[in-house]
């Protein structure tokens, strides 16, 4: 069964400074992996997502990540974090299952910004 | 209106009441999910529906019923509710399909339930 690890329950930064963000995964097969972000009183909005390809990928806000399969991982950057990044962050990765889509879901990092 | 619509936002219900909660996509999409978000916990898939046919169950309670009428709508009857249900309701929908545009989950805000 696929499962993702996000090491860091609460990350916290500077406005302005850099920002990575920890995601293993396990899954037999060539992941669907994506990012979502949460912020207080919402759902989840896609991030960024990687199906094959680049293994950088770009997403919106400014972030970016980069699929490492030698590392199960697929870790979440921004070169520059603004006040309004404060959110939490979930993993996730998702197989195909007669015709069901599943994703499966991180437990979330928190991200605080401080000013 | 647009996107993915879950109402109501808040609900406070006590152990022996019935309640529903509701979600609505307008997207055209022909897939919906509902997932568990509790304190401190992954967000848990409890159902799916593919062009309203139930295709997951995630071992979820009895408790708990879903029903989906039609692609567009999705409700989620509530009865002898424990105070361990409470938690954010979390609605989903996505596009049927093969191509990669299709393996994306578009979320509600929510229903925040509170159980008494």
């Amino acid at each position: 069964a696929q499962s993702v690890t996000q090491p860091d329950i609460h990350i916290t930064v500077s406005e302005g400074a850099s920002l990575e963000l920890r995601c293993n995964y396990s899954y037999g097969a060539t992941p669907y992996l994506f990012w979502y972000v949460q912020s207080p009183g919402q759902g989840l909005q896609l991030l960024l997502k990687y199906f094959s390809g680049d293994t950088l990928v770009q997403g919106i806000k400014g972030f970016e990540a980069e699929f490492k399969r030698s590392q199960s991982s697929f870790n979440l950057r921004k070169p520059s974090v603004h006040w309004s990044d404060a959110a939490e962050y979930f993993c996730a990765v998702g197989r195909l299952s007669g015709g069901s889509y599943i994703p499966t879901f991180g437990r979330g990092t928190s991200l605080i910004v401080h000013p | 209106e647009t996107g993915v619509t879950q109402t109501p936002r808040h609900l406070v219900m006590g152990m022996t009441n019935k309640k529903s909660l509701k979600c609505e996509q307008h997207l055209g999409h022909n897939a919906m999910y509902w997932y568990k978000q509790s304190a401190k916990k992954p967000l848990e898939l409890m159902f799916v529906y593919n062009f309203k046919e139930q295709t997951e169950n995630n071992s979820v309670p009895s408790r708990f019923s879903p029903e989906c009428p039609n692609s567009s709508h999705l409700f989620l009857h509530l009865h002898t509710l424990q105070p361990e249900d409470s938690a954010l309701y979390l609605c989903a929908s996505r596009r049927a399909g093969g191509d990669s545009g299709a393996n994306v989950l578009t979320f509600g805000a929510g229903s925040r339930l509170t159980v008494l």
